[in-house]
């Protein structure tokens, strides 16, 4: 079975500040990583996915994760954040390989931007 | 191209009444993912369907709780007899194939509340 731990379950950070959003999962197999963000009663949409090769992965919005296998963890990182991005942000797992294709999901880390 | 569609966005019950949620998947989608979002925590997932078949309903409640997508027409997911902690929000994503690989498209979702 797997498991995801957001260990933040808020981040509050000031304009064009760096902000890292952790996460860490559980798996006795491997598995592929996602972060999610949704805005306020909105839908999830995706901000980026590892699924093999490079450890950093760049995604949309300026926002980019790196993928440490001995620390089990996929941390969300953006070198400077915007209002525009005070939204909730949920990294999520998929075993690999399977077919099924249903995502285990964090229980989200809310990150509010201040002027 | 329109995304995946929910309706209603917010529905109120009373206990003891049924509750229907409906999910039109893009467009030359057939897979459909139905998750659960209760206050504070996050999306758990609850059934996958394919056209006219279940595949995986492993996390559906075993009573009251069903799901269907039919040959035409949207996924539904029947909620009878609601209760109180049926309240949370209800997400459907649709994908183009059952592939962890696959990037799940997620609608606005539908705010179930049971009075």
């Amino acid at each position: 079975a797997q498991s995801v731990t957001q260990l933040d379950s808020q981040v509050p950070v000031f304009e064009e500040a760096p902000v890292e959003l952790r996460c860490n999962y559980s798996s006795s197999v491997s598995v592929y990583l996602f972060w999610y963000v949704q805005y306020p009663n909105q839908g999830l949409q995706l901000l980026l996915k590892y699924l093999s090769g490079s450890t950093l992965v760049k995604g949309i919005n300026g926002f980019e994760a790196e993928f440490n296998k001995s620390q089990t963890s996929f941390h969300l990182r953006k070198p400077s954040v915007h209002i525009s991005d005070t939204a909730e942000y949920f990294c999520a797992v998929s075993p690999y390989g399977g077919s099924q294709g249903n995502l285990i999901f964090g229980k989200g880390t809310k990150l509010s931007v201040k002027p | 191209n329109a995304g995946v569609m929910q309706n209603p966005r917010h529905l109120v019950r009373r206990r003891g009444q049924e509750a229907r949620l409906r999910c039109s998947p893009m467009k030359g989608h057939s897979h459909v993912y139905w998750y659960r979002q209760l206050p504070e925590e996050g999306l758990k997932f609850m059934v996958y369907l394919q056209k006219e078949n279940i595949i995986d309903e492993s996390g559906m409640p075993k009573e009251r709780f069903s799901a269907e997508f039919p040959k035409e027409g949207p996924s539904i997911l029947r909620i009878q007899q609601v209760v109180r902690g049926d309240s949370a929000a209800y997400f459907c994503a649709s994908s183009p194939m059952g592939d962890a690989i696959i990037e799940q498209y997620f609608g606005p979702g539908t705010r179930l509340t049971v009075t």
